[in-house]
């Protein structure tokens, strides 16, 4: 079945480091790509999104490549904040019978020090 | 245009008894899923329903039902509470499902005693 492998917080950065956090997937033919952040107490926000093989999503700052060929969707932001500080899940749609639902990753939990 | 919402926000029930949580879509969404999440299992699907038939289910047990009204406001409920029922339940609403975007809504807290 499709499987999302994101890689293990805590993160912590300091205010304008550069942020990457990986996430490789396994699904069989081209799923949608997702990346979503949850801020304390709140639901999930969709981030940025890709929908084909090379399309970039992109959003407040965040970027992320669909990678076919690495089966990657790594997140990255060049200068991070302090309100940045959320956890984020990478996801996925896939293709034909399970196009309906989300698969998620465990999530990254990411805290910004000023 | 107004967001999902979701109520109660928090709920506190025992061991035994039974809940139902509620969902309004974003108007014009046809589409309501609902994710449970917990810190172990992580975000976990439920079930989708699409004008008022359920479309999906996950891998949950029948203790776990929904259904979706014409309005397509959603309701989920859960018979019987165990204590690892214990979770945010977020429900998601999109325009027809599949591959389209999903909005979720701030969830509903569950604690079971």
């Amino acid at each position: 079945g499709n499987s999302v492998t994101q890689m293990e917080g805590p993160v912590t950065l300091s205010e304008e480091a550069f942020l990457t956090i990986n996430c490789t997937y396994t699904a069989t033919g081209y799923p949608s790509l997702f990346w979503y952040v949850q801020y304390p107490g709140e639901g999930l926000q969709l981030l940025l999104k890709a929908t084909k093989a090379d399309d970039k999503g992109s959003n407040k700052g965040f970027e992320a490549t669909y990678r076919k060929e690495t089966t990657s969707f790594h997140l990255e932001k060049g200068s991070v904040q302090v309100s940045d500080s959320a956890v984020y899940f990478c996801a996925l749609t896939g293709t034909g019978g399970s196009n309906y639902k989300l698969t998620f990753g465990k999530g990254t939990l990411l805290t910004v020090n000023p | 245009k107004a967001g999902v919402t979701q109520t109660p926000r928090y709920l506190i029930k025992t061991r035994g008894q039974q809940v139902t949580l509620s969902c309004s879509p974003i108007s014009g969404h046809r589409s309501v899923s609902w994710y449970q999440q917990t810190p172990g299992q992580g975000l976990q699907f439920l079930f989708e329903y699409f004008s008022e038939t359920q479309r999906n289910k996950g891998n949950f047990p029948g203790r776990f039902s929904g259904r979706q009204f014409s309005n397509s406001r959603s309701e989920m409920n859960v018979s019987t509470l165990e204590l690892g029922d214990s979770a945010l339940y977020l429900c998601a609403s999109s325009l027809a499902g599949g591959p389209n975007e999903q909005f979720f809504g701030p969830g509903t807290r569950l604690t079971v005693l």
